[in-house]
């Protein structure tokens, strides 16, 4: 199933520091690309995602750089918060619809 | 956001037995669903694909009549666990969404099997 290489696969940063995650992806198919957050015993929620007709896109705190011909997006978290501490997944797809298949995930812990 | 219910959220059972659990979109109708299962500090594995009305489509490797799955109505979907063995035990998440929204997800289920 694993169609995505996601690094690193855990992160520790200062608060108030800039969380970097990345996502590697063979499939020139994938047209959307989100990232999820997950908190332990939690259901996964879906945390911001890019299509290819832009290379970033910025929500509060949270970025998203996408590289079309690295076939690589990552996901930026800035002036990181404690409370960012929680597990994060890429799942590119090829369109909203498609299943979602989740890369191995990044532990971040930000310390306070 | 969409919310999207499974019940319960910890069970535990004997082995040998079954055990369902219910996933439901509260707000929305969820023409599609998905099954998956995560080990500890592990990835979420897809488990299996289905449409409300038609069989789940099962991904490679995941025994169907192992874990029976049912999309009987737009809000609910259940998967079943049956003849559950330790090995089982696992955290099983369900998603949720039709052709206009994103997937939403469930809270999760974790399920000791003894």
């Amino acid at each position: 199933q694993q169609q995505v290489k996601q690094s690193p696969q855990s992160l520790i940063v200062q608060k108030g520091g800039i969380s970097i995650i990345n996502c590697a992806y063979e499939n020139t198919a994938f047209d959307y690309f989100p990232w999820y957050q997950q908190f332990p015993g939690k259901g996964p929620a879906l945390l911001i995602a890019i299509r290819p007709d832009v290379s970033e896109k910025k929500e509060g705190r949270f970025t998203i750089s996408f590289n079309k011909s690295a076939k690589q997006f990552s996901l930026h978290i800035m002036d990181s918060q404690p409370g960012d501490s929680a597990t994060y997944f890429c799942a590119p797809m090829r369109g909203r619809d498609d299943k979602i298949i989740f890369g191995k995930g990044t532990r971040l812990h930000i310390l306070p | 956001g969409a919310v999207v219910s499974q019940h319960p959220s910890r069970v535990i059972c004997k082995s040998g037995t079954s055990v369902k659990i219910e996933c439901r979109s509260l707000d929305f109708q969820a023409t599609t669903m998905f099954w998956y299962r995560q080990f500890p500090k592990k990835s979420l594995m897809l488990m299996a694909t289905s449409n409300e009305g038609s069989k789940a489509t099962y991904e490679q490797g995941v025994e169907k009549d192992k874990f029976l799955i049912n999309h009987a109505s737009l809000t609910l979907s259940t998967l079943t666990v049956t003849s559950a063995h330790p090995e089982d035990s696992s955290f099983y998440i369900c998603s949720a969404r039709n052709l206009n929204t994103e997937a939403f997800f469930g809270q999760g289920t974790r399920l000791t099997v003894v």
